[in-house]
């Protein structure tokens, strides 16, 4: 059972270019999730979006955009991307209000 | 919105001790509330959670939490830490009324075990 599927684990980026992270899930899950780690600073989300057809900020949405394609697949993009962009990226997905949220293994974005 | 302080960035204890890493949350009416663990370089597993009925909640590798509501708490506890315990801890939290805007996390709390 895969759980949550992310890709790429790795990217190395040059500032200004663009890229999209690809999540997708294999549980059924109404809700999916994106967020930041960064040290010190703990997980902060950039983006939800509650069930499919649905997309909401969350604390640091500012750089990002994101697709929700199916009840599968949501997506985050950085059009333009900066320095202060690099991170680990999660993404998680959960049953709608269950507050119970299964990750995957995380991509580590260098922005340079 | 909901907040969670967790008071220890980082806590050294040797092996076989007991542990406590504490996690505050802001207040609410009704909460959530969650441990994850993240073992370097992977994501993050839950480890135990709470969501009504008895305050204090096990995992199946010795871990406990107890829920104050007085005191707003949700405190991590082992009475015998093993090696392999060594990890980043996160407490989080959410709006209980079933809301889908996802968990607030606390900054985390290295747990190292020391031989």
């Amino acid at each position: 059972n895969a759980g949550v599927t992310q890709t790429p684990k790795f990217q190395v980026l040059k500032t200004g270019q663009s890229m999209t992270l690809q999540c997708a899930q294999d549980m059924n899950h109404n809700s999916m999730y994106w967020y930041r780690q960064d040290p010190g600073m703990g997980l902060r989300l950039i983006y939800y979006s509650a069930s499919e057809g649905t997309t909401d900020k969350g604390e640091v949405p500012n750089g990002y955009n994101v697709s929700r394609l199916n009840k599968r697949e949501f997506s985050l993009r950085l059009e333009s991307a900066a320095p202060s962009q690099t991170s680990v990226y999660f993404c998680a997905s959960s049953f709608l209000g269950s507050g119970e949220l299964f990750f995957g293994e995380g991509s580590r974005l260098t922005v340079l | 919105a909901q907040s969670v302080t967790q008071l220890d960035s980082q806590v050294p204890v040797f092996e076989e001790a007991p542990v406590e890493l504490r996690c505050n949350y802001s207040s609410s009416v009704s909460v959530y509330l969650f441990w994850y663990v993240q073992y370097p370089n992977q994501g993050l597993q839950l480890l135990l959670k709470y969501l009504s009925g008895s305050t204090l909640v096990e995992s199946i590798n010795g871990f406990e939490a107890e829920f104050n509501k007085s005191q707003t708490s949700f405190h991590l506890r082992k009475p015998s830490v093993h090696i392999s315990d060594t990890a980043e801890y996160f407490c989080a939290v959410s709006d209980g009324g079933g809301g889908a805007d996802g968990l607030t996390f606390g900054k985390g709390t290295h747990l190292i075990i020391q031989p």
